[in-house]
């Protein structure tokens, strides 16, 4: 059971384009939202975050976009670049004692120069 | 800056070898995690633990088990290492309060033969 489904699966974007990435939840237990970046060899690391309360969150390029009656979020990224190209995760945090996070299946980027 | 060192970056093991792959953490973080990532999968949570002593089963627990003898240190122990347990396994952690990251290690790329 995948409790967070995340599309696509692969995306490719011309350099300058806008790079979309979709999210969807079941549980509206989770309370915590992050986006985590991995590329190749390194383990993942978090991109930026958002709290159910909130419809919106923007740091750089890097926008999140949530709506809470759908069950949904989503990461776009503004004037992508190469360097952006990497696999990017969706999660979500519940609180169950600890503070369990459940990814998504993951988007593998790749951004042409 | 926190770290976490996964013991290992690559292993290679016989089917039916126990298979200890450990991890340690130096934040004093509560929550440690394994998760595996696998191609079009994405990460999938193995076991956590949200003290010392104190452990959850994830999504896919089969197979594996864990110990959490002291806060900084998380292992994962394959009982008897199986081929369909070839993947590449992260380890993370993260302090036990609301909206905050979780930090990965570098990743243990296992393969059992």
């Amino acid at each position: 059971q995948q409790q967070v489904k995340q599309s696509p699966q692969s995306l490719i974007v011309q350099k300058g384009g806008i790079s979309i990435i979709n999210c969807a939840y079941e549980n509206t237990a989770f309370d915590y939202f992050p986006w985590y970046q991995q590329f190749p060899g390194k383990g993942p690391a978090l991109l930026i975050a958002i709290r159910p309360d909130v419809s919106e969150k923007k740091e750089g390029r890097f926008t999140i976009s949530f709506n809470k009656s759908a069950k949904q979020f989503s990461l776009h990224i503004m004037d992508s670049q190469p360097g952006d190209s990497a696999t990017y995760f969706c999660a979500a945090t519940i609180n169950t004692g600890g503070f369990k996070t459940i990814f998504g299946a993951g988007t593998r980027l790749f951004v042409k120069a | 800056d926190v770290k976490v060192t996964q013991s290992s970056r690559y292993l290679v093991k016989r089917t039916g070898e126990k298979v200890f792959l450990e991890c340690v953490q130096d934040m004093d973080h509560e929550n440690m995690f394994w998760y595996r990532q696998d191609p079009g999968l994405g990460l999938r949570l193995i076991y956590f633990s949200y003290d010392v002593k104190m452990k959850e089963k994830g999504d896919i627990p089969e197979g594996y088990s864990v110990s959490r003898e002291k806060k900084e240190r998380f292992s994962l122990i394959l009982e008897s290492a199986s081929t369909n347990q070839t993947s590449m396994y992260l380890c993370a952690s993260r302090p036990a309060s609301m909206n905050t990251e979780a930090f990965f290690g570098q990743g243990t790329r296992l393969t059992v033969v």
